[in-house]
């Protein structure tokens, strides 16, 4: 089923420890994004990538580190976990051209992550 | 920047009503889409209803339809019929059609309660 596929599903890390949240699409689309969920602020994002090879800075950056070395993966990299990162973390996807269909979001189904 | 904001934490409605849930936008561009997107306990991200900025006419899907009222900068969501199926948290979404990315930028969600 062609998709977005995010791992861990959950996930309870200690404070200071390095996390790497992975995200893989099948849908071959060019533009790839990392979110993060909390309560009241809706969906917040963290970095996107246009197209493989480059990577952008979204709304809440810091402590977060994203790579886009091919078209299909987008891992999101957290240095040093710290308590505040505690979220729900929702990878997305688009194909990114000019084409007004192609601007919807194709979403995984979230990484639940606890930063102890 | 662009802003989106949804005023309405939480809703409810009678199965078989109508609700309607708003949403406000902030924005210098004249062109742009507008997306509903809903979330139910699953946590599972799909998309309601679209709209393109240029379009005067509003986007309707089966029981979904919008109320786009560009100069006011709003974008309304009217659930008519509703079913228990559509309890979930509602998200508000712009994405600009512009050259500064594939970036799309969501409202803190209004959670959507329907009684029996």
């Amino acid at each position: 089923i062609a998709g977005i596929t995010q791992a861990p599903t959950s996930q309870i890390l200690a404070a200071g420890r390095r996390m790497t949240l992975r995200c893989t699409q099948d849908m071959r689309h060019n533009a790839m994004y990392w979110y993060r969920q909390d309560l009241g602020l809706g969906l917040r994002l963290i970095h996107y990538s246009n197209t493989a090879g480059t990577t952008g800075k979204g709304e809440v950056p810091d402590g977060y580190s994203v790579s886009r070395a091919n078209t299909d993966d987008f891992p999101l990299t957290l240095a040093s976990a710290v308590p505040s990162q505690t979220s729900v973390y929702f990878c997305a996807s688009s194909s990114g051209t000019g084409l007004s269909g192609a601007n919807v979001l194709t979403f995984g189904a979230g990484s639940r992550l606890t930063v102890l | 920047a662009q802003t989106v904001t949804q005023s309405q934490p939480e809703m409810s409605v009678q199965e078989a009503e109508t609700v309607t849930l708003s949403c406000t936008y902030d924005t210098s561009e004249s062109d742009y889409y507008l997306f509903w997107y809903k979330q139910p306990p699953s946590r599972q991200m799909i998309l309601v209803i679209r709209q393109e900025a240029y379009k005067q006419q509003n986007a309707t899907e089966n029981r979904f339809s919008v109320n786009f009222q560009k100069a006011a900068k709003s974008f309304s969501l009217k659930i008519s019929d509703s079913q228990l199926g559509d309890a979930a948290m509602y998200f508000c979404a712009y994405r600009s059609a512009g050259t500064g990315g594939f970036k799309t930028i969501f409202g803190a969600g209004t959670r959507l309660f329907v009684k029996a």
